[in-house]
């Protein structure tokens, strides 16, 4: 069954630092998602992206973050200068289309630790 | 804002029955359920969109009622295999939304053999 892959499983690094979450969405799918969950809290919407652009984002998704498309394949968000509170499990979900019968596919995460 | 979901936490022994209620204040176009096991990422159970359908998958099925903004998703002799946190997703059709969820809080399911 088609996977969402996210690189790297678990990062760790000093606040102020930037970092780079990658993920490869399934090939067919148009629409891609970034939600991020703090320890044993709810999934959150961080931004929304549909042909090679932003559709929505959060009040989360601040100046420091951002989303690329670089390659057609690879999906990746970018937080420019890490926060303490930016330490949550970072999901990267994508879908074929939307409000049909197709759910998202999540990926396995980042666990993001800023220190 | 998000949806509400009922109750925060189930515990059942195998063989049970448990319901699990999503409520919303907005005008819903659709409502997703997923589980999501500790540690792993949140899986897609299924969609109900707006027309207040019921769906079924193997032993757990979900209804929407689109008058009252609020989906039921119910597990029937619940198995060790269940346990997990449920989340409902839920879609405004906004043209501008793209299918952006806005998740409930979850609720923690046990199952006990």
């Amino acid at each position: 069954e088609p996977e969402v892959t996210q690189t790297p499983s678990h990062q760790v690094t000093q606040m102020g630092q930037e970092v780079i979450l990658r993920c490869v969405p399934i090939s067919n799918h148009l629409y891609f998602y970034w939600y991020r969950q703090i320890l044993g809290q709810k999934v959150e919407f961080l931004v929304s992206f549909y042909n090679n652009e932003i559709s929505e984002k959060s009040e989360i998704f601040d100046d420091q973050f951002s989303v690329e498309r670089p390659d057609g394949s690879n999906f990746t968000l970018k937080i420019r200068s890490t926060k303490l509170e930016d330490s949550a499990m970072y999901f990267c979900a994508s879908s074929e289309v939307v409000n049909g019968n197709y759910g998202y596919t999540f990926g396995s995460g980042t666990r993001l630790t800023v220190v | 804002q998000q949806p509400v979901q009922s109750p925060q936490a189930v515990i059942l022994r195998e063989g049970e029955d448990a319901v699990i209620n999503c409520s919303s204040s907005k005008a819903l176009y659709s409502v997703h359920w997923y589980r999501q096991k500790h540690g792993e990422a949140p899986v897609f159970l299924m969609i109900l969109l707006k027309g207040g359908e019921q769906k079924g998958h193997e032993k757990i099925s979900a209804s929407f009622n689109e008058k009252k903004q609020q989906s039921s998703l119910y597990l029937t002799a619940s198995q060790l295999s269940y346990s997990g946190t449920y989340f409902c997703g839920t879609d405004t059709g906004s043209l501008t939304s793209y299918g952006k969820l806005t998740f409930g809080q979850g609720t923690i399911l046990t199952v006990h053999p």
